[in-house]
């Protein structure tokens, strides 16, 4: 039972241009999302987070986007850089946090 | 402060082995979580400890266990290891005091043969 789904394995964007990763969840009890940034061969870091009473947060060029009615969250990156080459897994808390099967970025020069 | 370890990084074991990962926590934090990474299947929460205790608990069968020590170190041990098992398993700390953001080590990759 995947409560928080990244549909999207991978995505490729223009450098300069917009990076919208998108997460999917199913349960409504979740009270807080993050989003983490894993490079290979180190552990996920945190990135941004939004908790259920807010739409919107916003950190430097990253914006996350909550919309409860519709159980989705989305990851703005503006602009994109090459160093935001990564996958990122979206991450939901109830009890403990639950993370999706993660989006790979390539930023293309 | 340093960050989380992991020890030992790499790790190649056969079937029906039994394997022991540790874990040292960012100096300070009492709460460690791990998790297992597979392709396709993100990150899967294995177990949670707090001050020695085992606070939650994932869907993972009895052949993992963890344990955490009165220092905030915590080992993970898997037992009857079986194929499925090959993954990167990740730990994670955190001060205790809320969830939601975790302080992730480089994990230990396992490869069961």
């Amino acid at each position: 039972d995947q409560q928080v789904k990244q549909n999207s394995p991978s995505l490729s964007v223009q450098e300069g241009r917009i990076s919208i990763l998108n997460c999917d969840y199913t349960n409504s009890m979740f009270d807080y999302f993050l989003w983490y940034k894993k490079y290979p061969a180190e552990g996920p870091t945190f990135l941004i987070s939004i908790s259920s009473i807010k739409d919107k947060n916003e950190d430097g060029r990253f914006t996350v986007f909550l919309n409860k009615s519709a159980k989705h969250l989305s990851l703005h990156i503006v602009p994109s850089q090459p160093g935001d080459s990564a996958v990122y897994f979206c991450a939901a808390r109830a009890q403990k946090l639950v993370f999706g099967q993660g989006t790979r970025l390539t930023i293309n020069p | 402060k340093a960050g989380v370890t992991q020890t030992p990084r790499y790790l190649i074991k056969t079937r029906g082995q039994q394997v022991t990962l540790s874990c040292s926590p960012i100096s300070g934090h009492r709460s460690v979580s791990w998790y297992q990474q597979t392709p396709g299947q993100g990150l899967q929460f294995l177990f949670e400890y707090f001050s020695e205790t085992q606070r939650n608990k994932g869907n993972f069968p009895g052949r993992f266990s963890g344990r955490q020590f009165s220092n905030s170190r915590s080992e993970m041990n898997v037992s009857t290891l079986e194929l499925g098992d090959s993954a990167l398993y990740l730990c994670a700390s955190n001060p205790g005091t809320v969830q939601e953001t975790q302080y992730f080590g480089p994990g230990t990759r396992l490869l069961v043969l």
